[in-house]
């Protein structure tokens, strides 16, 4: 059960895309199209952004997207506005009815 | 639409017991998988338990295994978590959040959270 690799930050200025990696293994991220990604405000609760890798719940914007490639998926922001400045989530499932979560990407929009 | 509503933490002395609530309204309880995710002050997400929709199972995080016990009340639609022999690694924002299946495959919707602080 060892925690999902995310690079702990992630920057960019308005009007810009950037991409938020999730590193795992063949036993989580690599064996399952479960991969979900949470945006989390500071003292609020964590908001489904992507799941089942790349679709999108309603009312998200489209601005936001998700990829899986082997043991890696990635989030990309694309035409980053002030609000999406948050700390962002990955999670897979990862077998016999376990989730394993990453450890957290703080996105600075500059 | 769904809601989940925690209750039940506090302040808990180590080695101690607490019991955690989790009311669900807006959608078919008895349906769907439900998951316990901590998150300690200033670090990230931990998942902590899962129950399937009919209470036949309970899954853990080797952190809390043999010490918390998540069940079900589908009658009641609330989902508990029951934490003996606390640690002061348990100090944690807990929260309830419902599977998009009947066991488990991701998080849909999470409740607010309630702190649990486990400190002498």
């Amino acid at each position: 059960q060892s925690a999902l690799t995310q690079p702990p930050s992630a920057s960019g200025s308005p009007g810009q895309s950037v991409t938020i990696s999730c590193t795992g293994t063949s036993s989580d991220v690599g064996g399952y199209n479960y991969v979900s990604w949470y945006q989390q405000h500071p003292g609020k609760a964590p908001k489904l952004m992507i799941y089942e890798v790349s679709k999108r719940p309603s009312g998200v914007p489209d601005r936001f997207s998700g990829s899986k490639s082997g043991n890696t998926a990635s989030l990309t922001v694309s035409g980053l506005q002030a609000e999406d400045e948050a700390d962002y989530y990955c999670n897979s499932y990862a077998g016999r009815n376990t989730l394993v979560f990453g450890g957290g990407t703080k996105l600075t929009v500059l | 639409q769904v809601h989940l509503v925690e209750s039940g933490g506090g302040v808990v002395q180590p080695g101690r017991s607490l019991r955690l609530s989790c009311a669900a309204s807006g959608f078919t309880f008895r349906n769907y998988g439900m998951h316990w995710v901590r998150q300690a002050p200033g670090k990230g997400l931990e998942w902590v338990a899962t129950i399937s929709y009919d209470r036949s199972n309970g899954y853990y995080a080797d952190s809390v295994k043999g010490r918390f016990t998540i069940s079900r009340d589908n009658s009641k639609s609330t989902l508990y978590l029951q934490m003996n022999s606390l640690r002061a690694d348990d100090t944690a924002v807990y929260y309830c959040a419902k599977d998009e299946s009947y066991v488990s495959s991701w998080v849909d919707y999470w409740g607010q959270g309630t702190l649990v602080s486990v400190s002498s």
